[in-house]
């Protein structure tokens, strides 16, 4: 089946530093990924969708300035959590879409849990 | 708008049978996933309808109705290990998934 990998799976960061996490689809090319965040006892909430060689789409109140995204390659999306603070600790999980796939199923990764102190 | 309705949590017994039901209100429909998500892990896939009907895969089936906006997740001779939370979630007429908030299933011995 397809896999996503997700890079670190942990994460602990002091304030006003910048964490950058990675997303790759192992076995597939994934033109679109899509980007996670989940707090504790809640459900996911999109961030924000990317397309392999262009700008990603913001969902509403997601600052692009501190969540930068870029999907270089059908493999490889990152995501840069800038100038990090306490209250983005949380769990960051991405999805990848398989083009190929008739139902337009998303595989996720692991997630990235991320502590800023 | 778009909305994902779908019990919060849910209390069953070990080797019993449990029922997850959802609603959707969408716009346009491309499908319904039902995933699983054991804390602090990310969403395993479970089931994935498009047409109307029931698809049953070994203990879990998963229940579509386009005209109602309804699905169900049905989970049979239930084991400890199923204790997590099931999500259901739409894909809209641009592909992408609405969520809902998710079901917390609470199995007892």
């Amino acid at each position: 089946g397809a896999v996503v990998s997700q890079h670190p799976s942990w994460v602990i960061c002091k304030s006003g530093t910048s964490v950058k996490i990675e997303c790759r689809s192992l076995d597939f090319q994934a033109t679109t990924m899509f980007w996670y965040r989940q707090f504790p006892k809640q459900s996911l909430m999109l961030m924000a969708t990317s397309n392999e060689g262009s700008k990603a789409t913001y969902e509403q109140g997601v600052e692009k300035d501190k969540f930068l995204i870029n999907h270089a390659s059908l493999t490889l999306s990152t995501l840069t959590v800038t100038s990090a603070h306490p209250e983005d600790s949380s769990f960051y999980i991405c999805s990848a879409r398989d083009g190929g796939s008739p139902r337009e199923e998303q595989f996720f990764g692991p997630g990235t849990r991320l502590t800023v102190l | 708008g778009q909305n994902i309705d779908q019990p919060t949590e849910m209390t069953a017994t070990e080797g019993a049978i449990v029922q997850i039901n959802c609603t959707y209100q969408t716009s346009g429909f491309n499908g319904l996933f039902w995933y699983q998500q054991h804390a602090g892990e990310a969403p395993t896939f479970l089931s994935y309808n498009v047409l109307d009907g029931l698809e049953e895969k070994g203990r879990f089936s998963s229940f579509l109705s386009r005209s109602k906006g309804y699905s169900y997740l049905l989970l049979k001779e239930l084991q400890m290990k199923d204790s997590a939370s099931y999500l259901c979630a739409v894909s809209d007429s641009n592909y992408q998934l609405i969520w809902g908030a998710g079901t917390k299933l609470i199995i007892k011995p």
